[in-house]
């Protein structure tokens, strides 16, 4: 049973730049959320994808968007890059249920703005 | 605001030792409670999670945690440190939306 898979594991990007990153969930999960983790703190919440739709939304600027696919693989995309986004970006995966569910995570992408 | 605090940035302990990691969290009403654990350059991994029920909760590697609604707290124990163990340590309370604290780096000294 796989697990939560991210691509791409590392990434280096240079300001204003604009960057895909990739999560496939959880096998039998249908809701993905993201964190971005900067060095040296805990994760912080982005959003979470259900049913092709952000359904909650952390305190990140828009230049932070998302996408769910009918197969519920996600991505995260980030515009205008800026030298404080890099950081490790956390995907995790669960069940949809009243309240919430546990969220598994999975290895992260590395992101370096240059 | 919802927030987890974890007063302990690191803490050492020697193998074989017993371990407390402390936790609190301000919430408006009992959310879910979890510690992970995460070594460096990885991911998050599930240790224990807490939704209802019996305040002493059992996780994987020997980890237990207990709830206390009075003290708003959800400490992560293990009776005898082994050397694997270090790692950082978040806890996290929220349901699909999860807030987590600063987190603890546990070190083991030999």
């Amino acid at each position: 049973d796989a697990g939560v898979t991210q691509s791409p594991t590392h990434l280096i990007k240079t300001r204003g730049q604009q960057v895909t990153l990739r999560c496939s969930p959880k096998s039998g999960h249908d809701t993905v959320s993201w964190y971005q983790q900067a060095l040296g703190q805990g994760p912080q919440f982005i959003f979470q994808y259900y049913e092709e739709e952000e359904r909650q939304r952390g305190n990140f600027p828009d230049r932070f968007s998302g996408h769910q696919f009918p197969n519920y693989s996600s991505e995260l995309n980030v515009n205008a890059l800026l030298l404080g986004d890099s950081a490790l970006y956390l995907c995790a995966s669960s069940l949809d249920r009243i309240g919430g569910d546990t969220q598994y995570f999975g290895p992260g992408t590395r992101l370096t703005v240059l | 605001a919802q927030s987890v605090t974890q007063p302990d940035i690191h803490i050492t302990v020697s193998e074989g030792a017993s371990l407390e990691l402390r936790c609190n969290y301000s919430y408006g009403a009992t959310p879910y409670l979890f510690w992970y654990v995460q070594s460096p350059g990885q991911g998050l991994q599930l240790l224990l999670k807490y939704f209802s029920g019996d305040t002493l909760v059992q996780g994987i590697k020997g980890f237990e945690a207990e709830f206390k609604r009075s003290q708003s707290s959800f400490n992560l124990r293990k009776p005898s440190v082994h050397w694997s163990d270090a790692a950082e340590y978040f806890c996290a309370a929220g349901g699909n939306k999860l807030v987590f604290g600063a987190g603890t780096i546990l070190r083991v000294k030999s």
